[in-house]
């Protein structure tokens, strides 16, 4: 098991409403990465946070935001939910000098 | 951006026999490529890795080849036991930096007894 953790585990939304889901980094780590898995797809990478800024970003619109603490925890943030955002959030944590990144277990959302 | 594809989609093999997942990518100047399994339930977990100054890299029952000429490796599972049921993904840096990466598709592994 890695030290990654992340809440809630399941989340039911309607269309529309938002959500926020959060990821605790392995300690030592100083990136968060947040990926979105559908259902027998792999990871997509969403974006990516180092130093509390946005490092990165996959093909994902802006009402997918997030945020880097000081202690490295980090949330993301989806606006004006829809249909398609049902997937699995994975959260991943590494070091800004290093390829290796070591997920966390996944929220699952579920948006009707 | 880089695009990775991976084969086969199903695997199915006797416990004992070998596996081998095998997957492309098109950026030539990536360089690390790691794989993942993923139980039911769970989150991807890295189990081994390969950069691009190396062709083999093992541990214990498992292998990663890398071509880096044809741009493509191979996960390769070695006296495979049903704890190797799993879905597997390989995949490939989306950047310089190395630390966000285009997976596959993935690869449902399952090991019959």
């Amino acid at each position: 098991e890695t030290g990654v953790t992340q809440s809630p585990t399941h989340l039911i939304k309607t269309r529309g409403q938002q959500v926020t889901l959060r990821c605790s980094s392995q300690s030592g780590h100083n990136t968060v990465s947040w990926y979105q898995q559908a259902l027998g797809q792999g990871p997509q990478f969403i974006f990516q946070y180092y130093r509390e800024e946005e490092n990165g970003r996959g093909n994902f619109p802006p009402r997918f935001s997030g945020l880097q603490f000081p202690n490295y925890s980090s949330e993301l943030n989806v606006n004006a939910l829809e249909l398609d955002d049902s997937a699995l959030y994975l959260c991943a944590s590494g070091l800004w000098v290093g390829n290796e990144q070591f997920f966390g277990p996944g929220t699952r959302l579920t948006v009707l | 951006g880089e695009n990775v594809e991976q084969h086969p989609s199903t695997l199915s093999v006797q416990e004992g026999d070998s596996a081998v997942i095998k997957c492309t990518y098109s950026d030539s100047a990536s360089n690390y490529f790691p794989w993942y399994k993923q139980e039911l339930g769970k989150g991807p977990q890295l189990i081994i890795d390969i950069r691009s100054n190396v062709g083999e890299k093992k541990d214990q029952r498992i292998a990663v080849t890398l071509n880096k000429t044809a741009k493509h490796f191979s996960l390769h599972i070695t006296e495979t036991q049903p704890e190797d049921s799993a879905v597997y993904f390989c995949a490939a840096p989306a950047t310089i930096a190395g630390n966000q990466f285009y997976f596959g598709t993935g690869t449902s592994l399952t090991v019959i007894p």
